[in-house]
């Protein structure tokens, strides 16, 4: 157990399918945070979640629609992706936006086929 | 912008060696943290060692131990009396005090064979 679950492990989708990637966190953290990690690439911040509330949206394209409904979840809403989106998508959490102590859970490996 | 550079895409070591791996960072800030994170193949990335750029003495958990060069603007670890389990990806990240991000570097593989 890791502290921080992410489902599913694995996601093969058409370029036109809807999907959701879900995180969960029982740590009782503040901040949550999705990351995109490809290969020979350094890891790309995509969405921050303060309290439930967005604090950053790095010029994410709008394929992406990041959900945090509570403290404890954080959802990635993916639609039409393009094949370059194949990657794997991390979630992370903290005590509180700056707190230097992150969380990781094992990321959702996505293929966009 | 911060910019984190690890220099070693691959590296490997002996069981029982010792390795070390590079990591260079540009940043205009003067307070920061400095992350090294273990990312297995069972892909959860784990914090193995952080430091605080206030702090002259470098950071030291068990077998890992930095050197942290702050004029330089260089962070190494150093792996001692390498294990198997020690086999991973290895991420060199950097967050200014008055951020919230981590900007990671490409990462270096380390290999440790028997």
């Amino acid at each position: 157990e890791t502290g921080v679950t992410q489902t599913p492990r694995h996601l093969v989708m058409g370029m036109t399918n809807k999907k959701s990637l879900k995180c969960e966190q029982h740590l009782g953290h503040n901040a949550m945070y999705w990351y995109k990690q490809s290969a020979k690439k350094p890891l790309e911040l995509m969405f921050v979640y303060s309290l439930e509330e967005r604090v950053e949206n790095n010029s994410v394209p709008s394929r992406f629609s990041p959900e945090c409904p509570n403290s404890s979840h954080l959802f990635l809403h993916l639609h039409t992706l393009q094949p370059e989106d194949s990657a794997l998508y991390l979630c992370a959490s903290s005590q509180t936006l700056r707190d230097y102590g992150y969380t990781f859970g094992s990321g959702t490996r996505l293929t966009v086929v | 912008a911060q910019t984190v550079t690890q220099s070693q895409p691959e590296m490997s070591v002996q069981e029982a060696e010792t390795v070390t791996l590079s990591c260079t960072y540009d940043t205009s800030e003067n307070n920061y943290y400095l992350f090294w994170y273990k990312q297995p193949p069972s892909r959860q990335m784990i914090l193995v060692i952080r430091q605080e750029a206030y702090k002259q003495q470098n950071a030291t958990e068990n077998r890992f131990s930095v050197n942290f060069q702050k004029a330089a603007k260089s962070f190494s670890l150093k792996i001692s009396d390498s294990q198997l389990g020690d086999t991973a990806m290895y991420f060199c990240a950097f967050r200014p005090n008055s951020g919230y991000a981590l900007n990671f570097g490409k990462g270096t593989s380390l290999l440790v064979t028997p």
